[in-house]
């Protein structure tokens, strides 16, 4: 079964970093890219960043570009994302996701979601 | 950046009704689009990819179509455990991929 657990949200002043990491299992981690999507409280989905399979390719959203950098370890099967000059609309749910290998970007599993706030 | 759109925030329908719920992409993305439904509390969960396939365990009473720049996703019968919001997503050429603003299915 896969299993995606995220951890290491929580409240963090605005300016401030915060690291989410996100333990992987059930499948072969190093086959898969692996993207993080977040959403605001009440809003929609908003897609952050992915990393390919080995982790030498990585792409961001332009809201986050800059600011945030995702990597992985694949020896150890987590995936995570490192967050600098947090702002207070980066608040929101910080979903780790698979990508699946039938299509480029379709996820096909997600984590249950870490909770972000950014507020003084 | 390739932009999302779909055209209804909701819907109001009734169980067994024919459900369709559509997106458009700001270009061309041939058959990139995939959908997700999310339960309130919960992560999305994939429906659709590529368009059209049918991802494993979902019922059939869901289906896509289209390809370049609209899209559909149908609800056959719409069952009580539908009633969820649907994301589209595009995922052609290279990131950044998007999602649609979402359409809220809601009881009528």
């Amino acid at each position: 079964e896969v299993q995606l657990l995220e951890s290491g949200g929580g409240l963090v002043q605005p300016g401030g970093s915060l690291r989410l990491s996100c333990a992987a299992s059930g499948f072969t981690f190093s086959n898969y890219a692996m993207s993080w999507v977040r959403q605001a409280p009440g809003k929609g989905l908003e897609w952050v960043s992915v990393i390919s399979n080995s982790g030498g390719s990585t792409y961001y959203a332009d809201s986050v570009k800059g600011r945030f950098t995702i990597s992985r370890d694949n020896s150890k099967k987590t995936l995570y994302l490192q967050m600098e000059s947090l702002r207070a609309d980066d608040t929101a749910v910080f979903y780790c996701a698979k990508e699946g290998g039938n299509i480029v970007g379709a996820i096909d599993y997600w984590g249950q979601g870490t909770l972000v706030t950014v507020s003084s | 950046d390739i932009q999302m759109t779909q055209f209804s925030s909701s819907l109001s329908a009734s169980v067994g009704d024919r459900v369709t719920i559509a997106c458009r992409a700001s270009q061309s993305i041939s058959s990139y689009l995939n959908w997700y439904q999310q339960k309130p509390g919960k992560a999305p969960k994939l429906l659709i990819y590529a368009a059209s396939s049918l991802q494993s365990g979902v019922p059939s009473r869901f289906s896509g179509s289209g390809s370049g720049t609209d899209f559909t996703l149908t609800i056959s019968s719409l069952q009580p455990e539908d009633f969820a919001t649907y994301y589209c997503q595009q995922s052609y050429s290279s990131p950044p991929w998007t999602f649609g603003q979402g359409t809220k299915v809601e009881i009528k």
